[in-house]
C-alpha cells in the first residue's frame, strides 16, 4: 500500500523564478491538503483540493496555486519566488467522508530560494 | 496570538523520566485535538488523537481541558526514540474536515541515556 509520494525531494530555485511540486495520495484517498513548513515551526496550511477543486486555503498570496487531477494527484505552484518561501513543502492526504481525522503526509519537499 | 502555543523547548531528559507538554489554542470552537509527532527531517505522524475523557496509549497520556483551552501529553518512562518534535495540533471544524488543521510550534524532546 502505497503512502503518500512527493517530488522531487531537493530543489534550489533563485528569486523570481517559478516551481512546481507534485504529490500522488495515500491509496484511496481522494483529498490532499498542502502546507509549508519553516525551519523551526510548524506546518503552515496552504490550501485544499478535493475533486479537483481547491475548497479550503490558508493565509498565502496568490503566486500560490494548485491543481489536482482526477487520479486525485495533486500539483503546488510558486511563482516569483521569494527567499522567505525556503521550507519544506509537505503534501497530506485524507478521505473526504468518514475520516477519523488523521493526516498522511508525505516525506516532503525541501526548496531553497537563493 | 498565535492560534496554537507550544513551549519549543528543547526538553533534555534522561530515560526513564517522566515528561509532560503543554498546548494553548485560541479558537473555542475548535472541534478535534491531536498530538502529532515529527522526527527530524522527517514528515509528521498522528501519535494520537486528544478526546475530552482523555486517552491513554501505553506510556503515552493526552488530555484535554475545553474550559481552559489547554492540551496536554505526559510520556512516562521515557526512551530515546521518544526524542522528536511534538506537535500539538487543533482542527477547527467538524470532524469529516480534516484539511485545515492548525498546527502549533512544536516542542523538543531528547532523551538522554
Amino acid at each position: 500500500d502505497a503512502g503518500v509520494t512527493q517530488s522531487p525531494t531537493h530543489l534550489i530555485k533563485t528569486r523570481g523564478q517559478q516551481v512546481t511540486l507534485r504529490c500522488s495520495p495515500k491509496s484511496g484517498h481522494d483529498t490532499v491538503s498542502w502546507y509549508q513548513q519553516a525551519l523551526g515551526q510548524g506546518p503552515q496550511f496552504i490550501f485544499q483540493y478535493y475533486e479537483e477543486e481547491e475548497r479550503q486555503r490558508g493565509n498565502f498570496p496568490d503566486r500560490f496555486s494548485g491543481h489536482q487531477f482526477p487520479n486525485y494527484s495533486s500539483e503546488l505552484n510558486v511563482n516569483a519566488l521569494l527567499l522567505g518561501d525556503s521550507a519544506l513543502y509537505l503534501c497530506a492526504s485524507s478521505l473526504k467522508q468518514g475520516n477519523t481525522g488523521e493526516l498522511f503526509f508525505g516525506e516532503g519537499s525541501r526548496l531553497t530560494v537563493l | 496570538r498565535k492560534e496554537v502555543e507550544q513551549d519549543p523547548g528543547p526538553f533534555n531528559v534522561p530515560e526513564g523520566a517522566t515528561v509532560a507538554f503543554n498546548c494553548t489554542y485560541s479558537n473555542s470552537a475548535s472541534q478535534s485535538f491531536f498530538w502529532y509527532r515529527q522526527d527530524c527531517r522527517k514528515e509528521p505522524k498522528l501519535l494520537m488523537s486528544v478526546y475530552s475523557s482523555g486517552n491513554e496509549d501505553g506510556r503515552f497520556t493526552a488530555q484535554l481541558n475545553r474550559a481552559s483551552q489547554y492540551i496536554s501529553l505526559l510520556i512516562r518512562d521515557s526512551k530515546l526514540s521518544d526524542s522528536a518534535t511534538y506537535l500539538c495540533v487543533v482542527n477547527p471544524y467538524l470532524s469529516g474536515n480534516t484539511g485545515k488543521l492548525i498546527f502549533g510550534q512544536g516542542t523538543t524532546l531528547q532523551v538522554k541515556p
